[in-house]
């Protein structure tokens, strides 16, 4: 495999279910990323690992909970969701800092909240 | 509140038309880069521009910095079905791991 992979491309799943998503990047970045992509809104940046350590949350609401074991993986853990959180879940890598290396995005996790 | 406008937002032609896409904000970003973005798709990469007034050429593409590194232009020539997507510019904000994602710009070009 190369590049960035993101297991399953879909998911539905009701407001109690307990759910994660799965990336893994195999292009030797440092920086992983999740994104949230919703119809007509900008691409919103959720979180950032750097080297396995957490360096953006953006806000994001305690019901998205991410893990990131090694600069490989990166994980999106989901509970009690609401039907707006459906979207398309990105995750993206890249080297070093932004603007320093360009930025992978797999793609994508195209999630139903019923 | 970093933003990026892009316009327009929807641009539907004809095969063989030149079309331009323009991304601007009031905040400067160390580098900008472009993607195409196609249904149930990631975004891919098509370019990154790093220095102010740099054009990079891809094929039939045409990408272009602003001197003061707060906008860019995607220019199209002879536009083909294939160049169909979602176009999207992000700028990366420097020290940071943070990239500022445009507001998208939807093509459609008919045969």
């Amino acid at each position: 495999e190369t590049g960035v992979t993101q297991t399953p491309r879909h998911l539905v799943m009701g407001m109690t279910n307990k759910k994660s998503l799965k990336c893994e990047q195999h292009l030797g970045h440092n920086a992983m990323y999740w994104y949230k992509q919703s119809a007509k809104k900008p691409l919103e940046l959720m979180f950032v690992y750097n080297f396995k350590e957490q360096t953006e949350n953006n806000s994001v609401p305690s019901r998205f909970s991410p893990e990131c074991p090694n600069s490989s993986h990166l994980f999106l853990h989901l509970h009690t969701l609401q039907p707006e959180d459906s979207a398309l879940y990105l995750c993206a890598s890249s080297q070093g800092l932004a603007g320093g290396g360009e930025q992978y995005f797999g793609p994508g996790t195209r999630l139903t909240v019923t | 509140t970093q933003l990026l406008e892009q316009s327009p937002q929807f641009l539907s032609i004809q095969e063989g038309e030149n079309l331009t896409v323009y991304c601007n904000s009031s905040s400067v970003f160390s580098s900008l880069q472009w993607y195409r973005q196609e249904p149930g798709e990631g975004p891919v990469l098509l370019v990154t521009v790093v220095t102010g007034g740099e054009v990079k050429k891809l094929k039939r593409l045409t990408f272009q910095f602003g001197d003061a590194r707060k906008d860019s232009s995607l220019h199209i020539t002879a536009a083909q079905p294939g160049d169909t997507g979602l176009y999207l510019c992000a700028g990366a904000i420097r020290g940071t791991y943070k990239y500022i994602f445009g507001t998208g710009t939807r093509l459609k070009v008919l045969a």
